[in-house]
């Protein structure tokens, strides 16, 4: 089956620990996103990344980290500088068509709580 | 930056009533528009989008949204709702063009519907 894999499902870290979230995606997709959701807040972007060893900083990456050494895959590391960091992650990915991207499609998500 | 705004941020309907959840973007260039949607327990998924042409679309699940240039407005409408229904419903808009990646979201209104 095609689609984009989070994991784990749920996370606990102690406060002052780095914890890396996985996403990997088999559809072939150039571009890859990493959001955060918070109870009313909507979707708020982390980092998005256009192809391999790019990616660029959306508008709340303090305290967090990415790397996209592989097309289908694009771990985000969240820090101990990251002030908040308790709240559900979401794993995007979309093609690329003449350059523009396309349609946003999501993973499971991973929900990470810090204690 | 653009921003999405969403009027609602709880409705509750009894099934067979209709639906109109709201959604105002601040853009002034081209855009493209999106509703996801977010059931208990599942992960986000497209409901419908618009890129151009013809301003009402149709989704999914008996869905359509109407894009209203002159009132920056991409509002959300079922003629009649079902239990089934009850979710999360995201309203999003991304610049249109290469190189326009950012997606932003609104809050998202919850939909409850009474059997």
């Amino acid at each position: 089956d095609g689609g984009i894999t989070q994991s784990p499902k749920y996370l606990f870290r102690k406060e002052g620990q780095n914890v890396t979230l996985s996403c990997e995606q088999n559809l072939n997709h150039d571009a890859m996103y990493w959001y955060r959701q918070d109870p009313g807040q909507g979707l708020r972007l982390i980092y998005y990344s256009q192809i391999v060893n790019d990616f660029q900083k959306g508008d709340i990456a303090e305290g967090y980290s990415v790397s996209r050494e592989k097309k289908e895959s694009f771990p985000l590391t969240v820090t101990s500088a990251q002030k908040n960091p308790t709240a559900f992650y979401l794993c995007a990915s979309s093609v690329r068509t003449g350059g523009i991207p396309d349609t946003q499609y999501f993973g499971p998500g991973t929900r990470l709580t810090v204690l | 930056a653009q921003s999405v705004s969403q009027h609602n941020h709880h409705v509750i309907l009894s099934e067979a009533a209709s639906l109109e959840l709201g959604c105002n973007y601040s853009y002034g260039g081209t855009v493209n528009l999106f509703w996801y949607v977010q059931y208990p327990g599942q992960h986000l998924q497209l409901l419908l989008k618009y890129f151009s042409g013809d301003p009402l679309v149709k989704g999914i699940k008996g869905f359509e949204a109407e894009f209203i240039k002159s009132k920056f407005s991409f509002n959300l409408r079922k003629p009649s709702v079902q239990w089934s229904d009850t979710a999360e419903y995201f309203c999003a808009v991304k610049r249109s063009g290469a190189g326009s990646y950012q997606l932003t979201f609104g809050k998202g209104t919850k939909l409850s519907v009474i059997p």
